[in-house]
């Protein structure tokens, strides 16, 4: 079974400085996507960015890119020039290719907070 | 484009007690999905519809349990008799059967159970 993990419960980042938010995984499946949420409080989980396995190229979306290691499995998330509005619980997933299995599985997610 | 809604936003009831929590995904989204977070827990998948279909219902805890999405359009999770343990957030998602790899998300229902 695939598993996620976000080693970093909490972050902090000054406005319009850089972080970044970890996130590995565990497969063994060569095919898949992977994504970032973000849930700000009492709101909808928004998808922020998804990578499909097969391309090398690393995903980005405005300010938001990630940093796609396949060999070590790993998927993290970049945010340039924080905003307050990028405060929020961001959470990573895991979804497999293959079939019709939909199921996204998530790690446990990284609270962010941007401090003015 | 109205978004995935859920009702209630958060229900506080009694160990024993029924809950019945729903979800309207997006006009025209075949795929619905129950997700729920037990407190510093993952999110974990509950069950998947494809219209009013069960397409997997692995995630399902126990027959305490019961989603139901009759004509295929919104749907019920029931929680009867509640119990301590489903405290949590529960997720509701949908995505267009031609876009299957984005899931949008509700705001989620938030259970305590006292």
């Amino acid at each position: 079974a695939q598993t996620v993990t976000q080693s970093q419960p909490e972050m902090s980042v000054q406005e319009a400085e850089t972080v970044t938010l970890s996130c590995t995984y565990d497969t063994s499946e060569s095919d898949y996507y992977l994504f970032w949420y973000k849930q700000p409080p009492s709101r909808q989980m928004i998808l922020v960015i998804r990578q499909e396995a097969y391309k090398q190229q690393n995903a980005t979306e405005n300010r938001f890119s990630v940093n796609f290691q396949k060999a070590a499995k790993s998927f993290s998330l970049k945010i340039s020039d924080s905003q307050l509005g990028d405060a929020a619980m961001y959470f990573c997933a895991y979804r497999s290719s293959g079939g019709s299995n939909y199921k996204l599985t998530f790690g446990k997610g990284t609270l962010l907070t941007v401090n003015p | 484009e109205a978004g995935v809604t859920q009702f209630p936003s958060h229900s506080v009831i009694e160990k024993g007690q029924t809950v019945t929590l729903r979800c309207d995904p997006i006009s025209g989204h075949d795929n619905l999905y129950w997700y729920r977070r037990v407190m510093g827990k993952e999110i974990k998948f509950l069950l998947h519809f494809v219209k009013e279909s069960k397409q997997d219902e692995s995630g399902m805890p126990n027959n305490r349990f019961l989603a139901e999405r009759t004509g295929g359009t919104y749907s019920t999770l029931k929680v009867q008799p509640a119990e301590l343990e489903d405290s949590g957030v529960y997720f509701c998602a949908s995505s267009h059967i031609r876009h299957e790899n984005i899931q949008y998300f509700g705001a989620g229902t938030r259970l305590s159970v006292l």
